[in-house]
């Protein structure tokens, strides 16, 4: 069985100031990797995801995130942080094959301070 | 386009009354739908799917039940709340036939089990 793994739960940044959100997970078999975001009080809102091909991928609101086969990792990062950016952000995978669930990690409440 | 509704936002109730929170989907015909429960300060819990009319699968054991008697809607259901079924609750649909398990989310559901 996959899984995923967010190993911080909470992350404060600086306005203006880089940030990464790391995510690993584990699998027997090949996976595609999502990014969701989640605003107060609000549901989860698809970021970037990675199916298959250059492993940096660009999503919405200025987020990439790259993909690492050898170290199992899908680190999301933004070069410059928004108070607007405040929210949970979960990573999730789902198998190649046998579609039918995703498995998310526990999340990482991001924090702007301004 | 497709858009997803969960209705009530917001629903407060008693211990030991019963629970209906709904979700439906619209622009889009057969799809996965899913039930997904938040603690307070947890991640994302799966709690049904379902590829098809009145087929439901569980993934944990609880008060609580899904029924899906139309194609796009999905109901969860409880005879009798817990305090632990306090939460937000989040109803997710994805394409079914798709190779890629991309999940949509409604706006969530907050409940409040007093």
């Amino acid at each position: 069985a996959q899984s995923v793994t967010q190993l911080d739960s909470q992350v404060p940044v600086f306005e203006e100031a880089p940030v990464e959100l790391r995510c690993n997970y584990s699998s027997s078999v090949s996976v595609y990797l999502f990014w969701y975001v989640q605003y107060p009080n609000q549901g989860l809102q698809l970021l970037l995801k990675y199916l298959s091909g250059s492993t940096l991928v660009k999503g919405i609101n200025g987020f990439e995130a790259e993909f690492n086969k050898s170290q199992t990792s899908f680190h999301l990062r933004k070069p410059s942080v928004h108070i607007s950016d405040t929210a949970e952000y979960f990573c999730a995978v789902s198998l190649l094959f046998g579609n039918e669930k995703l498995t998310f990690g526990t999340g990482t409440r991001l924090t702007i301070i301004p | 386009s497709q858009t997803i509704h969960q209705w009530p936002a917001t629903l407060v109730q008693p211990v030991g009354s019963p629970l209906s929170l709904e979700c439906t989907v619209e622009g889009t015909s057969n799809p996965n739908l899913y039930w997904y429960r938040q603690a307070a300060g947890r991640g994302l819990q799966l709690l049904f799917y379902s590829v098809g009319i009145g087929q439901i699968s569980s993934e944990v054991p609880q008060n609580l039940s899904a029924s899906r008697p139309q194609d796009r809607q999905f109901i969860l259901s409880s005879k009798k709340l817990l305090l632990s079924d306090s939460g937000f609750y989040l109803c997710a649909w994805s394409v079914r036939t798709s190779a890629v398990n991309e999940q949509f989310f409604g706006p969530g559901t907050r409940l409040t089990v007093l």
